[in-house]
């Protein structure tokens, strides 16, 4: 099993409604959590962190961690046209090891 | 404020040799974070320094090394370069890094490797 895993897309959802990301790891004593999204051709930049179960909601984002079920995903309501990029999952492992997914391609269509 | 930059953008090297790239972080960010993002691995982090210390190591060979002065900007090495060193080298700065307060983290442009 990779250690960090991710759907590679290309996930498509309309203008308007709600995208959901998810990523497993295989790590169970994983503390850290993050998503960072990634413009064709830019940087990535960090979008949320997570650490403790639950959600956590940040304007139109919620990250939400499974810790027992060994998930973390990431919604996006009111998915916008400009949210169309690559969301990476990473991770801190519990021996301190910071690992990403392969990315998920997601296309918001007009 | 000036975001994060690197130098050189674009580097064309040669089997063998070796290359030092250079991380100027934002001004007051202690951290930089080095990471390597290929088509085929993905995006794997390399090293992150913070305060001339580096305080965390990915999994990578003794061929990559990075330091960090005491201005915060940081460079990274790779010795004996091989031909599946061609890729994206980003460097990420922050004010705490990853380890300890949760704050964000702002990567700067990359510097694009090719070894022929």
């Amino acid at each position: 099993q990779k250690e960090v895993e991710q759907n590679s897309g290309p996930l498509s959802v309309p203008e308007g409604a709600i995208a959901s990301l998810n990523c497993t790891y295989s790590d169970r004593g994983s503390q850290s959590f993050f998503w960072y999204r990634q413009y064709s051709g830019k940087s990535p930049e960090l979008i949320m962190f997570i650490y403790s179960n639950g959600d956590k909601e940040d304007g139109r984002f919620t990250a939400q961690l499974n810790k027992a079920s060994q998930y973390v995903s990431l919604l996006i309501r009111d998915s916008q046209p400009s949210d169309s990029a690559t969301y990476l999952c990473a991770l801190k492992t519990s021996y301190d090891k910071v690992i990403f997914g392969p990315g998920t391609s997601l296309s918001v269509i007009p | 404020k000036a975001g994060v930059t690197q130098t050189p953008r674009y580097l064309i090297k040669t089997r063998g040799q070796q290359v030092t790239l250079s991380c100027s972080p934002i001004s007051g960010h202690r951290s930089v974070s080095w990471y390597q993002q290929t088509p085929g691995q993905g995006l794997q982090f390399l090293f992150e320094y913070f305060s001339e210390t580096q305080r965390n190591k990915g999994n990578f060979p003794g061929r990559f090394s990075g330091r960090q002065f005491s201005n915060s900007r940081s460079e990274m090495n790779v010795s004996t370069l091989e031909l599946g060193d061609s890729a994206l080298y980003l460097c990420a700065s922050s004010y705490a890094g990853t380890s300890g307060s949760r704050e964000t983290q702002y990567f700067g442009p990359g510097t694009r490797l090719l070894v022929l």
